[in-house]
């Protein structure tokens, strides 16, 4: 099984509607993260979390939410989502060490329509 | 601020041969970590190799090898004797000390031709 499984894997929604991607990770890390992808632009960080009690903002974190529901799972939310929010999404996780290389999910493939 | 650089949003290569992907970066912080990810039309983001500011020696994972000089602030990654599968996207990613949030480049679209 996957370490860091993401859900849905793929979602079309349409303007103005909430929805939540899912991520889990069974590699007991703490540190989780949320990006997105779009085309031209390389991965741009949402929100991270370093641990159940530690959540903060990335570069982009406007009309996004986050929740930290226990160590393994890191969801993220569009309250109301809009066309300019459909890219593809990766949760991923870090163990907290120097070294600090990131693990990263699937990928959500998110269309607002 | 930090920042990564990519110049290179496409390459080619024949099959069997050595590529270069280019990478540079501009941080302060002395101490940081240097990453490359593959990303294949599948999506997922696959790790690649690591470099530390302080490391002696240039890493080396199998056919991938990084690059790192300090100086110039680059970190490009080499590729030895290409495969059709290494035809993907190619990120460059950086760490510094007590952050530990990633800064990604652009990407670089690498073809392998038969």
């Amino acid at each position: 099984d996957a370490d860091v499984t993401q859900t849905p894997r793929n979602r079309i929604t349409k303007t103005g509607k909430r929805i939540m991607l899912e991520c889990s990770q069974t590699k007991g890390h703490d540190r989780m993260y949320w990006y997105r992808q779009d085309p031209g632009l390389g991965l741009r960080l949402i929100y991270y979390s370093f641990d159940v009690k530690d959540i903060n903002k990335g570069e982009i974190s406007d009309g996004y939410s986050v929740s930290r529901q226990a160590q393994a799972k890191f969801s993220l939310s569009l309250e109301s989502a809009i066309p300019n929010q459909t890219a593809l999404y990766f949760c991923a996780t870090s163990p907290g060490q120097a070294r600090e290389t990131q693990y990263f999910g699937p990928g959500t493939r998110l269309l607002v329509l | 601020a930090q920042k990564i650089t990519q110049t290179q949003p496409g390459m080619f290569v024949q099959e069997k041969e050595a590529v270069t992907l280019d990478c540079t970066y501009d941080t302060s912080d002395p101490s940081y970590g240097l990453f490359w990810y593959k990303q294949p039309s599948s999506g997922e983001m696959i790790f690649l190799i690591y470099q530390g500011s302080y490391d002696q020696q240039n890493a080396t994972e199998g056919r991938y090898s990084l690059n790192f000089q300090k100086a110039r602030k680059s970190a490009n990654l080499v590729i030895s004797a290409s495969q059709l599968g290494d035809s993907a996207m190619y990120f460059c990613a950086m760490t510094t000390s007590g952050t530990y949030k990633y800064i990604f480049g652009t990407g670089t679209r690498l073809k392998v031709l038969a």
